[in-house]
């Protein structure tokens, strides 16, 4: 079953506008990860938060992470056209020598330019 | 950096034909690597990831299997494929993990769309 469930589904907002995307998850985890998916590519990653991290900042990108509610937030400030995307949480949980990804459905994002 | 590559990019198949995709990484070794698939308008689904050359672990039961050759090379097969094996195939690469501590990101290839007829 999926880990992470995001929040909204789809989202559409003009540009210059913030987003603001939710993760909620299930378990106890090690780290959450927020990637973007251009359509029909491959994900990349852009931020990571640990499990003992509150918030976090990347450029235009802000991550928060509450652990007693078990969910994150992903907000992207001023955005932009190329912003529009499909973007998923991860949730890292480490058992021995190994570690798994769980992956959300993702929320897609449209920024009207 | 790490680079991964993947082919093709996409792949039309009969129902019944045999599959092999492949996945190469550059610019790191001894890596965790991983097959993920996507079904339209869903998350990713691992299917099966690997710690070294010949050790493949399954996360769900299905009609694909996975193999490590050499230690920057993986590759995903069937020998007859379903029409429930269409989707978006991503190799996924990050570094070998051996502590509770370690938090690293995934790598991922640019996928192949398969298509199955």
């Amino acid at each position: 079953s999926q880990q992470g469930e995001e929040d909204p589904q789809a989202l559409s907002i003009q540009e210059g506008e913030n987003a603001t995307m939710n993760c909620s998850y299930k378990t106890s985890i090690n780290n959450l990860q927020w990637y973007r998916q251009n359509s029909g590519r491959g994900l990349v990653h852009l931020i990571l938060i640990r499990s003992n991290e509150r918030e976090k900042h990347s450029g235009r990108l802000r991550v928060t992470l509450d652990t007693s509610k078990k969910s994150s937030s992903l907000l992207i400030t001023a955005s932009r056209a190329a912003d529009t995307a499909s973007y998923f949480c991860a949730t890292a949980f480490y058992t021995g020598a190994n570690s798994k990804l769980t992956f959300g459905k993702g929320i897609t994002l449209s920024v009207r330019p | 950096s790490q680079t991964i590559h993947q082919w093709p990019a996409t792949l039309v198949q009969p129902v019944g034909s045999p599959l092999s995709l492949e996945c190469t990484v550059e610019g790191t070794s001894n890596p965790n690597l991983y097959w993920y698939r996507q079904a339209a308008g869903r998350g990713l689904q691992l299917l099966f990831y690997s710690v070294g050359i010949g050790q493949i672990s399954s996360e769900v039961p299905q009609n694909l299997s996975a193999s490590r050759p050499q230690d920057r090379q993986f590759i995903l097969s069937s020998k007859k494929l379903l029409l429930s094996d269409s989707g978006f195939y991503l190799c996924a690469c990050g570094p070998r993990q051996g502590s509770a501590k370690d938090n690293s990101p995934l790598h991922f290839g640019n996928g192949t769309r398969l298509t199955v007829t």
